[in-house]
């Protein structure tokens, strides 16, 4: 059962292009982390937010937590072809788990 | 700090033989996962460990065991290698619940069962 649905699954754009991704859900979770991985490597946490309309910004990258903790998006602005790789969205409950979404995998060209 | 370690890099092995894959973290951490994953599918947890001498059960454990005698190692035995084990397989580690705090990834060690 795939808990978290994130769209889209591919996206190639250009150097400067906006995009945004979705991660979304019917359960509500107590956090929820991005994570970016790149070929061969493992993923790489970027953020993690935890309360309900929460929006946390790194640089370039703007996260958003829903209202209701089901939903999250990833907004980058000018994006850069150092921003290629794969965004994995991930949500906690009560244990020890992570439910990973099945992520997007995004190419910035020059 | 190394931090997550995984050998090896990557393994080609016959139905039905069996391997180890070994994960070590220096960070003093707690928590210990085994993940799979397949193009496409995201990240599937396989086992987690919440300290020395304790393990469970993740989503898809089945045709996989694991120990963990010290908090520094968490080895994935496979046993009687089957051709849908084909994956990477990432260890992570992290110092408390994973809803609260940040897992650290190994490189991962891409597994071909022929």
């Amino acid at each position: 059962t795939q808990l978290l649905e994130q769209s889209p699954q591919f996206l190639s754009i250009q150097e400067g292009e906006n995009l945004t991704v979705y991660c979304n859900s019917s359960s509500v979770f107590s956090s929820l982390q991005w994570y970016r991985q790149e070929p061969g490597e493992g993923p790489v946490l970027l953020v993690t937010v935890v309360t309900g309309g929460e929006v946390k910004k790194l640089k370039r990258l703007t996260f958003q937590f829903g209202d209701a903790r089901k939903d999250s998006s990833l907004h980058i602005t000018a994006a850069q072809p150092g921003d290629t790789g794969l965004y994995l969205c991930a949500g906690a409950r009560s244990g020890y788990e992570l439910n990973f979404g099945k992520g997007t995998s995004l190419l910035v060209t020059p | 700090n190394a931090g997550v370690t995984q050998t090896p890099k990557f393994r080609i092995l016959k139905i039905g033989q069996s391997m180890t894959l070994q994960c070590t973290q220096d960070m003093n951490h707690n928590y210990m996962y085994w993940y799979r994953q397949d193009p496409g599918m995201g990240l599937k947890l396989i086992y987690y460990s919440v300290g020395a001498g304790i393990t469970d059960k993740g989503e898809v454990p089945n045709g996989y065991n694991v120990s963990r005698s010290t908090t520094e190692d968490f080895p994935l035995r496979l046993e009687l290698a089957a051709p849908s084990q084909t994956s990477v397989y990432f260890c992570a580690s992290s110092y408390s619940r994973p809803s609260t705090d940040t897992q650290y990834f190994g490189p991962g060690t891409r597994l071909t069962v022929l």
